[in-house]
Order: C-alpha cells, then structure tokens, then sequence
C-alpha cells in the first residue's frame, strides 16, 4: 500500500520560512494535500496540488511537487506563531480505493 | 454550518465494554471515513463508506465495526473495548463526485479504555 513518510519535528524562528517535507510511494497518486492541526482540533485543509502541477502558490503557502522523486513540500514565509500546529501530508492514490493516506504529521514548533 | 459532527468527544471505557461513536455530516457527501490518530502514527484508516449501504475495510479494521445508517450518518462501534483502542477517533467526509477531493473533518472522539 501507500506509504507517506514525513519528519516529526521542524523549529524555526519567528518571521523565517518553514519547509515541510514529504515522500511517498505510490506513483498513480492523483491529489497530494497538507492538512493543519491545532492543539485539540480536527484537521483543516490548508492547500493541495494535483499531481500534473510542480507548483502552487497560495497567499504565503508554497507547494512543490517533483514527481520523479515523489517528494512534496510546503513551505509557509514569515513563519507566524499562529503557525504552530501538525502539518499532515496526505495523498489520495490512483489506485480506486478510497480515503487518504496520511504521513505521520510534522511538529511545527515556532522559536520567538 | 455545522459540517461533521461526532459525539461523544470524550468517553472512558471499561476493558470488555461497548459503545458506538456517532458522525453525521451535513454536506451531502457520498463518501464517509472512520480514522484513528495515535502519537507518532499519524492518522490510521478503519472503515470507510463511500455511498450509503456500502462499507470498506481500512487499515486498521479490526475490533471495530460501521453502520451507514443513510447518507447522513455514519457510526463506528467497538463491541469489547481493549486498552490498544484507546486512541483519538475522527470521522471524515468528502464528496468524490468534484475533482479536489476535499475531506472534511470532525473535532475528534477522545477514548480511553483502562
């Protein structure tokens, strides 16, 4: 099956970009998406990309998408303390089942 | 807009006990999803529904098992909780009909099982 891998822990200081990184495995993935969860929340979408995109730019969220490496990135510019909160990668694969999914969420922590 | 909503958020279990963890959606969404978060183990699939009368085996289906009751709603229950289930229960939906298949989620069931 799918496999979704993501680092658990990124701190950076206040005001600087954050990069998020996530492998997968699954080459027929169709959409890749980044999830947001604050401290006792759901989950919230906070962007995707279709797979024939490199790019999409969304207001300070950047996501890259390099196919041929299967890596996925979000990169969030003047990181903000509201910033705070586990980012999951998410894929939904190309393979016809249903549901998406998830990496094991990164741990943004923001330095003051 | 009330979008997905579980109850309970919280509930504490006895070993051997059962109860059902309920998830309705207001979205008309076709597609239904039960997830497990764990600590370091980011979200686990155990059942998904992806039309009314329809259920799916996930990841992880085993000691639970679904009912979509309609398009609305959809349960999970644990007929003898384990102390293994203690965990952070979410209840998804989406709609597979549109090209971005956005999945909406409720807050979370908070359960323990001692």
């Amino acid at each position: 099956g799918e496999d979704v891998e993501q680092s658990l822990f990124l701190s950076v200081r206040e005001g600087d970009s954050s990069v998020i990184n996530c492998t997968y495995t699954d080459s027929s993935s169709t959409y890749l998406y980044w999830y947001k969860q604050e401290p006792g929340a759901g989950l919230q979408l906070l962007t995707y990309i279709f797979s024939n995109m490199d790019m999409k730019q969304d207001q300070r969220l950047t996501v890259l998408l390099n196919k041929k490496d299967k890596h996925l990135s979000l990169r969030i510019a003047d990181t903000q303390t509201g910033d705070s909160a586990i980012y999951f990668c998410a894929i939904l694969g190309g393979g016809g089942a249903d549901g998406l999914t998830f990496g094991k969420g990164t741990h943004l922590i923001i330095q003051p | 807009n009330a979008g997905v909503t579980q109850t309970p958020k919280f509930q504490v279990l006895k070993t051997g006990q059962s109860m059902t963890l309920q998830c309705a959606q207001d979205m008309n969404h076709n597609s239904m999803y039960w997830y497990r978060q764990d600590p370091g183990m980011g979200l686990r699939l155990i059942y998904y529904s992806a039309s009314e009368g329809t259920t799916d085996k996930g990841e992880v289906p085993n000691g639970y098992n679904v009912s979509r009751l309609n398009k609305r709603e959809f349960s999970l229950r644990l007929e003898s909780a384990a102390p293994s289930q203690t965990s952070v229960y979410f209840c998804a939906s989406s709609d597979r009909r549109f090209a971005v298949t956005e999945a909406f989620f409720g807050q979370g069931t908070r359960l323990t099982v001692v």
